[in-house]
């Protein structure tokens, strides 16, 4: 079967720096996406990997390792407005999206 | 402002009733998409269209039914709704030629059956 797993709760404090991890097993891969997700709002696009390495924009960085299946959302310099649930989804080989179930990130003062 | 917008935004219901929950898109996007969210379970996919006049069957279709007359509107109906469909219902829709799974939602629909 296939699969995404992530931490479900993380907790950090604002200024600080914090790694959301995304390990999956996927038949087949055709990039992965990380969302945010204000609590009772939609899902918004964050970012995009398709291949290995980092991608950086602005405060938000992407790395995705196809080898490992594994892919982090590094966050620099929180603020209180990165108070969120984090998805990760994974594009299989029929182009079908699998979710992650989520990360909620809390920023405490 | 171009989006997609939902109707209801919010819902409680009987058991038993029909309802259709509505979403409409003004971005011209061939592929739209119904998906439920559940507290621990994440993003389930209920049905899909790729393109006007065709649609599929997502990972939980039972009890939900689709169609896609034009590309802009995909109304999701429950034909007898069960308490286990109490949810928050996302319509999503996405531009095939683009990144492959990046999805544009709607605000979603808060579903309670009783």
């Amino acid at each position: 079967g296939q699969n995404i797993d992530q931490p479900t709760e993380m907790t950090a404090t604002e200024g600080a720096i914090v790694q959301i991890n995304c390990t999956y097993q996927t038949s087949g891969f055709n990039g992965l996406f990380w969302y945010q997700q204000h609590a009772g709002e939609a899902p918004t696009f964050l970012s995009y990997n398709v291949l290995d390495g980092l991608e950086e924009k602005g405060r938000f960085s992407s790395f995705l390792s196809r080898s490992k299946g594994y892919s982090y959302l590094l966050l620099k310099e929180l603020q209180m407005k990165d108070s969120a649930s984090y998805l990760c989804a994974v594009v299989d080989s029929n182009y079908q999206l699998i979710w992650g179930a989520g990360t909620k990130l809390i920023i405490k003062p | 402002i171009a989006g997609i917008t939902q109707a209801p935004t919010s819902q409680i219901l009987a058991a038993g009733r029909r309802m259709t929950l509505r979403c409409t898109q003004d971005m011209r996007h061939n592929a739209m998409y119904w998906y439920r969210q559940d507290l621990g379970l994440g993003l389930r996919l209920i049905h899909y269209s790729n393109t006007a006049g065709t649609t599929g069957k997502g990972e939980v279709p039972d009890g939900y039914s689709v169609s896609r007359a034009n590309t802009d509107d995909f109304p999701l109906t429950l034909a007898s709704a069960v308490p286990s469909q109490t949810s928050v219902y996302f319509c999503a829709s996405s531009d095939t030629s683009g990144r492959p799974g990046e999805l544009f939602f709607g605000e979603g629909s808060r579903l309670t059956v009783l």
